[in-house]
């Protein structure tokens, strides 16, 4: 087990909806990194936080935003939820840019 | 042309048997590469990063050719464990993002 968290495990929400997805960091790292990934498809990555701010962010739109706790643990946030947000939502934490290691994940239904 | 670009597969193979995947990349800048594996309804986890020496894990053996921008995973002696879906990754964006192939689908049978 790589020591990453999250919760919850599934979700189930309807369309126009807030989520907030979290997630624990491995002891030690202080980087962590959401990915998105739809069914058949690769991760894409969503935004990285490094010690509390945002330090990088992929193609997705202002409604999908975070945080990263002085613990560094994270929250994702998705405000007005579309049917494509439907994924599974991935954490990955790392030290720094070492290894990126995953957490299980959070299936997200959006109807 | 996508980032990262895998074969599409699935590949579906008696165990025992040797089989390669291949996957090609975009930037030509990027540092460094990995493959991942991902068994059915799980997180990825990582095989093993990819050197330009070439590299092996066992049954595992990845290449990088950078003047081609490909990326090879060889696997011999494929055993039922196997199976699962392989993702090519390159490290994008100074470190930050990991940038993932669809991913190929490997189906070891008896």
């Amino acid at each position: 087990e790589t020591g990453v968290t999250q919760s919850p495990t599934h979700l189930i929400k309807t369309r126009g909806q807030q989520v907030t997805l979290r997630c624990s960091s491995q002891s030690g790292h202080n980087t962590v990194s959401w990915y998105q990934q739809a069914l058949g498809q690769g991760p894409q990555f969503i935004f990285q936080y490094y010690r509390e701010e945002e330090n990088g962010r992929g193609n997705f739109p202002p409604r999908f935003s975070g945080l990263q706790f002085p613990n560094y643990s994270s929250e994702l946030n998705v405000n007005a939820l579309e049917l494509d947000d439907s994924a599974l939502y991935l954490c990955a934490s790392s030290f720094a840019t070492d290894t990126q290691y995953f957490g299980p994940g959070t299936r997200l239904t959006v109807l | 042309r996508k980032e990262v670009e895998q074969d599409p597969g699935p590949f579906n193979v008696p165990e025992g048997a040797t089989v390669a995947f291949n996957c090609t990349y975009s930037n030509s800048a990027s540092q460094s590469f990995f493959w991942y594996r991902q068994d059915c309804r799980k997180e990825p986890k990582l095989l093993m990063s990819v050197y330009s020496s070439g590299n092996e894990d066992g049954r595992f053996t990845a290449q990088l050719n950078r003047a081609s921008q490909y990326i090879s995973l060889l696997i011999r002696d494929s055993k039922l464990s196997d199976s699962a879906t392989y993702l090519c990754v390159v490290e994008g964006q100074a470190g930050t993002a990991l940038i993932f192939g669809k991913g190929t689908t490997l189906s070891v049978s008896s």
